[in-house]
């Protein structure tokens, strides 16, 4: 089940600078985008979410961009601090009854380094 | 700030057994989930709960699995004859009315011998 792909499995970035998480899809269904930090030994943390009628939204830090034609989203992170250092998911939902139904991918490990 | 809780965070059973797995979501949500990631693998979808009935369930969710929300604020996974690829990290979720956004528990580690 490759539904979201998260093509990068790690990514090393320096204190300060940006990251940048991808994340592309192939369900058309999808409506609802959510981005999940996740600690070891820990539950995914919910970060930011996006939907399908907006291409942009912002949370402090974080910045999630979604283009519908290429099916990609992205989720930018800046200045980013040592404390990111952890695991991202991409998520997406097709809403409808299968609201909070969420398909993932497989995780992209983010290293910041100060 | 209101959280999902699950006990036990780590359950060693034999293989063949029964196991429940606990979660208290949060108070005022409606909407409950189980989510499982196998080592190595990504966080699958297993069972999503509404208004005291299954609303969706994937391919994994057979008939050795069953959910139950016994008094209104339990929410209960139970594996009737767990079997040893049911060893995982299963994450308890709850969501508010209206809302994709699923808030996670901490887990429980299933480890079958």
């Amino acid at each position: 089940d490759q539904q979201v792909k998260q093509n990068s499995p790690s990514l090393s970035v320096q204190e300060g600078r940006i990251s940048i998480l991808n994340c592309d899809y192939t369900n058309s269904m999808f409506d609802y985008f959510l981005w999940y930090k996740k600690y070891p030994a820990e539950g995914p943390t919910f970060l930011i979410s996006i939907s399908s009628i907006k291409d942009k939204n912002e949370d402090g830090r974080f910045t999630v961009f979604l283009n519908k034609s290429a099916k990609h989203l992205s989720l930018h992170i800046v200045p980013s601090q040592p404390g990111d250092s952890a695991v991202y998911f991409c998520a997406a939902s097709a809403g409808g009854t299968s609201y909070g139904k969420l398909t993932f991918g497989q995780g992209t490990i983010l290293t910041v380094h100060p | 700030e209101p959280e999902v809780t699950q006990t036990p965070s780590h359950q060693v059973t034999q293989m063949g057994q029964e196991v429940i797995l606990r979660c208290v979501p949060i108070s005022n949500h409606l909407y409950f989930y189980w989510y499982r990631q196998i080592l190595g693998q990504k966080v699958e979808f297993l069972v999503s709960f509404y208004n005291n009935e299954i609303s969706e369930k994937s391919e994994i969710f057979d008939d050795q699995f069953s959910v139950e929300r016994p008094d209104g604020s339990n929410f209960t996974l139970k594996i009737r004859s767990t079997k040893l690829e049911d060893s995982a990290m299963y994450f308890c979720a709850s969501g508010g009315q209206g809302s994709s956004e699923a808030f996670f528990g901490q887990g429980t580690r299933l480890t079958v011998v």
